[in-house]
Parts: C-alpha cells; structure tokens; sequence
C-alpha cells in the first residue's frame, strides 16, 4: 500500500527566508509525487510534480521540489518566502500503473505561516 | 473557461434527507473525482469516473452515488444523510491517469444536523 507523511502540521518562517515543506513517501516502484496549494475557503491547486528525470522540478510561484529517492522524500522548497505563499500545502502520490487506476494518496497537510 | 465548477457553496441538511452535489468541467477531461476533506485528515477519495459511463468506488464510498452520463458532469448524491458526512466535498478532474495533475473545485461545505 503506497502511503505519504508530511511529518509537521505547521512551519513558520519569516519573510524572506527560505521555506522547507517535508515530505515523505512509501510505494511500490516508481512515484509519482505532486505538489498542491489550498488558500482558505478555495480548492486545491497544483503547484509541481515529478514523474521521471531530473531530481529538481521547479513549479509555479517560484517553488521547487528535490525528489530524494534513497530517502523516499520530495520536500518542498522556495529560496524566499513571501506573506501571500501562508497557506495549507499537501504532498500527494500514486503508485505506477498496475492494470488498474491507482488513486492518489494525499498527506495531511502543512500549514505554512509566513511572518513579516 | 471556467474550469471545474460545484455548486452548491454551502448546504445544511437534516439526517435522514438526501441531496445532489454538482460538479462541471469545461476542460474536457476524462477522469472525475469526488475526494471529501475532513480537518487534519487529507482528503479521502470517494468516487472516481475514468470516462463517461464508468465509475467506481474510492477509499470511503458508503452513503454515497455517483453517475457518470456525460464527460462534462459528474455529480455526488447523498442518501439518508448522517452526521458522519459533514465535511467540505471536493470535485476535481484531469486529463488522464497516474502521471496527470488533479485540477480541483471550490469545494461544498455540508453539514448534517
């Protein structure tokens, strides 16, 4: 069974630092692994994914992500963080084809708090 | 475009009583998701549709419907409503299977009382 651990509920940074959002991950072969954004009171939105290639995807909003196979992670990153990037960030991922439609697996979510 | 719409926003229902939540996508995507979002919990599956006509069931379906007649509409329909499905309701569609990302709705906020 494919599983996903966002090992802290909430970071707090100040402006203009750079921001680390954890993630960790169990599945069977190769991930696939996302990245989602939720402002209050919105749907979800997509931010990056890694599929295959290189290690470091760059998204929008000037994050990225670094997938770490040896350490099963995908923690997210941006080198300044901004006020308007506070928000809920969910790590989300999805075993490779096995016949059938995998589903997704999302984690619980970090609450990112930006303090000017 | 408008992407992928639900309605209605809010909705307060009594046990027992029934309801149809909505979800439209103008994107034409195959693949249609019903994911319910309870706090500290991610979100759970229920429902997924991988074309017209074809649904099955996600991780939490008991209580739930779906139906899948054209690619544009995908609606949840509750049965004898308990309190156990308050929760925001999430629709979200995307163009095909594992390597494709998810676009997601504004949400249903429902609660049962």
């Amino acid at each position: 069974a494919q599983s996903v651990a966002q090992p802290e509920d909430q970071v707090n940074v100040a402006e203009g630092n750079p921001l680390t959002v954890k993630c960790t991950y169990s599945v069977s072969g190769n991930p696939y692994l996302f990245w989602y954004v939720q402002y209050p009171n919105r749907g979800l939105q997509f931010l990056l994914k890694y599929i295959t290639g290189d290690n470091l995807v760059k998204g929008s909003y000037g994050f990225e992500a670094e997938f770490n196979k040896s350490q099963t992670s995908f923690h997210l990153k941006k080198p300044s963080a901004l006020v308007s990037d506070s928000a809920l960030y969910f790590c989300a991922v999805r075993g490779p084809n096995s016949g059938g439609y995998q589903k997704v697996t999302f984690g619980t979510g970090t609450k990112l708090q930006v303090i000017p | 475009n408008a992407g992928v719409t639900q309605t209605p926003k809010f909705r307060i229902l009594k046990i027992g009583q029934s309801m149809t939540l909505q979800c439209t996508q103008d994107m034409n995507h195959n693949y249609m998701y019903w994911y319910r979002q309870d706090p500290g919990m991610g979100l759970k599956l229920i429902y997924y549709s991988v074309g017209a006509g074809i649904t099955d069931k996600g991780e939490v379906p008991n209580g739930y419907n779906v139906s899948r007649s054209t690619t544009e509409d995908f609606p949840l329909r509750l049965e004898l409503a308990a309190p156990s499905q308050t929760s925001v309701y999430f629709c979200a569609s995307s163009y095909g299977g594992e390597a494709y990302e998810q676009y997601f709705g504004p949400g249903t906020r429902l609660t049962v009382t």
